[in-house]
């Protein structure tokens, strides 16, 4: 069975850094690409990073471009996204999902989130 | 950057009814387009890609169409587990994901 498991998420002050984590397993880990998306209640669900199989490849959202970096461990079947210089309005729920084998695209498989709380 | 708009933002339906969500892109993505369902305090799940593939193991009362920039989500015989909020998403250039329409029975 396909899981990935978040971890890392918790209280932050504004300026801070977090760094989730999320482990893989079910499936051959390095031949899919990963994700991360946040939802924020009454705003909806927002695509912030990806990374390529190999992790030689990662994209990110204007948003978030130059505080957040996303990376990955095939030998430890874990994505990382390292949040740095986090702001109020980062506050979120934040998946990691998992994109189909061959595709860069859309999301097969999801976590169950962590929570990211950031306080003034 | 590529705009997603769905409509409408609230529905409101019965059980049974045939409910259906537009969503429409800035720009052409062609048919790189994928629907997901989200319950209240749940993850999202995916029900269609490629605009009108569905997902392994979703119900067959659930069927997307479009291609370009306009896109529907159809619910036939809509269910008490359909209350949900749903996404468009486009993956044509990046990702991006619609504002989300709540569905209400």
């Amino acid at each position: 069975e396909v899981q990935v498991v978040e971890s890392g998420g918790g209280l932050v002050q504004s300026g801070g850094s977090l760094r989730l984590s999320c482990v893989a397993s079910g499936f051959t880990f390095n031949t899919h690409a990963m994700s991360w998306v946040r939802h924020i209640p009454g705003k909806g669900l927002e695509w912030l990073s990806a990374i390529s199989r190999s992790g030689n490849t990662t994209y990110h959202s204007d948003s978030v471009k130059g505080r957040f970096t996303i990376s990955r461990d095939n030998s430890r079947n874990t994505v990382f996204l390292q949040l740095n210089n986090v702001r109020a309005g980062d506050t979120a729920r934040y998946y990691c999902a998992k994109s189909p084998l061959g595709v860069l695209g859309f999301f097969d498989h999801w976590g169950q989130g962590a929570q990211v709380t950031v306080s003034s | 950057d590529v705009q997603m708009t769905q409509s409408p933002s609230i529905l409101s339906a019965s059980v049974g009814d045939r409910v259906t969500i537009t969503c429409r892109a800035s720009q052409n993505i062609n048919i790189w387009l994928a629907w997901y369902r989200q319950k209240p305090g749940e993850a999202p799940e995916l029900l269609i890609f490629r605009a009108s593939s569905l997902e392994n193991g979703v119900p067959t009362r659930f069927s997307g169409s479009g291609s370009g920039t306009q896109f529907t989500l159809t619910i036939t015989s809509l269910q008490p587990e359909d209350s949900a909020t749903y996404y468009c998403q486009q993956y044509n250039n990046k990702w991006t994901f619609g504002q989300g329409t709540k569905v209400e029975i």
